[in-house]
This record gives structure tokens, sequence and C-alpha cells, in this order.
């Protein structure tokens, strides 16, 4: 089966710049997560996604992040404007259900650079 | 804030060696998984342990899970350099949210 597909790979903008990610899970995966990485640190989730409905977004700085996803299948983080700490990987991620957190499948991120 | 947190931080081994990481975790759980990322990619899933197991082997992969202690090992068994990866533990909570939360993993280089 076709992996988490995630574009761009690698964006890089001026500060105060928009910026958007997108994902597209894999097929059959209702629950859809946006994690935020630093440099030698752990990912830390900012949004999940039940199908269409963001469950989870506790942790999305709603200022500047916001996310859909829309038809519960493809999703859009966009951060606008961007910061100088926004520099980070973008991890996009996919499970099958939503019974007891299982298997995670990650997208190979966007590489975001703010200057 | 992140659940776990991984010992070592960094681990280098020469090839054949064995490699053991360890993840200590804050709540409790429903499972414990380890993930593995290799530079520049995205995560990629090894093993997963439910909150009633203790022990669990996937090839050359070993995971113990001690709930009273609220910790969890990594063993990976004659080691390859191609094993040279960061591995990060990840928790499952037991109360509420199908999240789940990331430590900040350990850098393992496996010399040829």
């Amino acid at each position: 089966e076709a992996g988490v597909v995630q574009s761009p790979r690698y964006k890089i903008i001026e500060k105060k710049q928009p910026v958007a990610f997108w994902c597209n899970p894999i097929s059959g995966h209702n629950t859809l997560y946006w994690y935020l990485q630093n440099l030698g640190q752990g990912p830390e989730l900012l949004i999940r996604y039940e199908n269409e409905e963001a469950v989870d977004d506790s942790q999305l700085p709603k200022d500047r992040f916001s996310a859909e996803r829309l038809k519960g299948v493809d999703s859009t983080l966009k951060i606008q404007p961007a910061e100088l700490g926004d520099s980070a990987v973008y991890l996009c991620a996919s499970s099958r259900g939503l019974a007891n957190t299982g298997e995670l499948f990650f997208g190979e991120g966007s590489r975001l650079t703010v200057l | 804030s992140q659940q776990g947190e991984e010992d070592p931080q960094a681990l280098s081994i020469q090839e054949g060696e064995n490699a053991t990481m360890n993840c200590s975790y804050k709540t409790s759980i429903n499972n414990l998984q380890w993930y593995r990322q290799n530079s520049g990619r995205g995560l990629v899933h090894l093993i997963l342990i439910r909150s009633n197991e203790r022990e669990k082997h996937s090839g050359r992969l070993r995971v113990t899970l001690d709930t009273s202690k609220k910790s969890s090992s990594l063993l990976i068994t004659a080691s390859r350099a191609a094993d040279t990866a960061s591995y990060f533990c990840a928790t499952a909570l037991l109360a509420g949210a199908n999240n789940l939360f990331f430590g900040t993993g350990t850098r393992l280089t496996v010399i040829p």
C-alpha cells in the first residue's frame, strides 16, 4: 500500500510569510496527526483528526497555525505569519482506527526554514 | 511537554555488539511503542507492547516493559551499521485521548 505522502519536502521562507503543508494519509486511515519535530527532539503533537473532526488541537498555536481536513482524507497545515522559531520538521502520520492507539504511519516530513 | 525520556541520549557501539536503550515515562499507559528514524526521514514503527505484557520480541529486537517502574527498554542484538538511527519510545496514555506521546530519543551509531 502507498505510504503517507507529504509535500513539500523542503520549504524556505522569510519571516512573516505564510506557508502551507499538505498530507495525504494512507487510504482508509481515519485518524490523522500533525506533529512538530525540532532538531534533536522527539515529535510533539500539534493536532489529531478523527475523520474530518479535529478532536485534539490543544497544542496547536491557534494565533498563527491552522489546519483542516476536508472530506476526512487529505489535510493541510498552515502557518501565517511564520516566525523564526517555527523552523522545524512538520510530520504527518495516520492510523487505522479509534480504538486503542496502535501503530502510526509517518510521512517523510516537511522541513521548514524561516529566515 | 513530552511524556517519555530515553536514556542514553547517544550511544556508539561496534558492529555485532548489542545496544540497549531505556525509556521512562510519567503516567499510566495503554501501550508503549518504539520507533526508528533515519536522518532526514520519517519515523518507522518497530514494535508495540501493551500494558499487560512484560516482554516482546521481533527479529533482533527485544522490548521489556515494567509498569511498576514506568520504564521500558529496547535491546537490539547483533547490531549492524544499518541500525544507525534515532530511536524513540512513544506512549499511548490509559486515560482518554487517542494520542501518542514521544520521548526525546536515543541516537544510536553503529561503527562498522
